[in-house]
């Protein structure tokens, strides 16, 4: 079994600062991990992912994400937000499983307000 | 490319009513799809989830039901809705555990 931590509910950030949203996990299998972005009403949008190889991801959107094994972490970060970079942010994981549908486990989402 | 559309995008129901909220897939075959609650300032919880048409698993016990009756086609469905039952319901579909899931819009349900 998996399990996600996003330590942080809210994160608030001015508008051209950078920022870094939080995340740990738990399991007792290999992982994939995953970063999702929900604006408001809407579902999740993909935002990266980590499958295996190089331990910094780059996604859309100006964002990226290092995958620490040691830590257990995998934190998102982004050198300069912007206004529309105001959402939730969720941090999933799924294990490595052969032969069965992917589970995924979220996290319970960070909420970035960015402000002028 | 692949789509998933979900309806409707809300929903108000009174309590004790039924419900069925569709979600269908476009563009690819045979994929995993998935049902997620996400209750207000909560993450998503995995309600069911089907590999196959006809085949249904279900992560939590509770007043829903899930059908599969097409390849692309997931339903979810309650004979009694709850008020409990409110909340942001998302369909997603996915093709294994190292590729990413795809959501849906959601829907809005609540329950009066």
């Amino acid at each position: 079994a998996q399990s996600v931590t996003q330590l942080d509910s809210q994160v608030p950030v001015f508008e051209e600062a950078p920022v870094e949203l939080r995340c740990n996990y738990s399991s007792s299998v290999s992982v994939y991990l995953f970063w999702y972005v929900q604006y408001p009403n809407q579902g999740l949008q993909l935002l990266l992912k980590y499958l295996s190889g190089s331990t910094l991801v780059k996604g859309i959107n100006g964002f990226e994400a290092e995958f620490n094994k040691s830590q257990t972490s995998f934190h998102l970060r982004k050198p300069s937000v912007h206004i529309s970079d105001t959402a939730e942010y969720f941090c999933a994981v799924s294990g490595y499983y052969t032969g069965t549908a992917s589970k995924l486990t979220f996290g319970t989402g960070t909420r970035l307000q960015v402000t002028l | 490319s692949q789509t998933i559309h979900q309806w409707p995008a809300t929903l108000v129901q009174p309590v004790g009513s039924p419900l069925s909220l569709e979600c269908t897939v476009e563009g690819t075959s045979n994929p995993n799809l998935y049902w997620y609650r996400q209750a207000a300032g909560r993450g998503l919880q995995l309600l069911f989830y089907s590999v196959g048409i006809g085949q249904i698993s279900s992560e939590v016990p509770q007043n829903l039901s899930a059908s599969r009756p097409q390849d692309r086609q997931f339903i979810l469905s309650s004979k009694k809705l709850l008020l409990s039952d409110s909340g942001f319901y998302l369909c997603a579909w996915g093709t294994g555990s190292n590729q990413p899931q795809h959501f849906g819009d959601g829907t809005r349900l609540s329950i009066l």
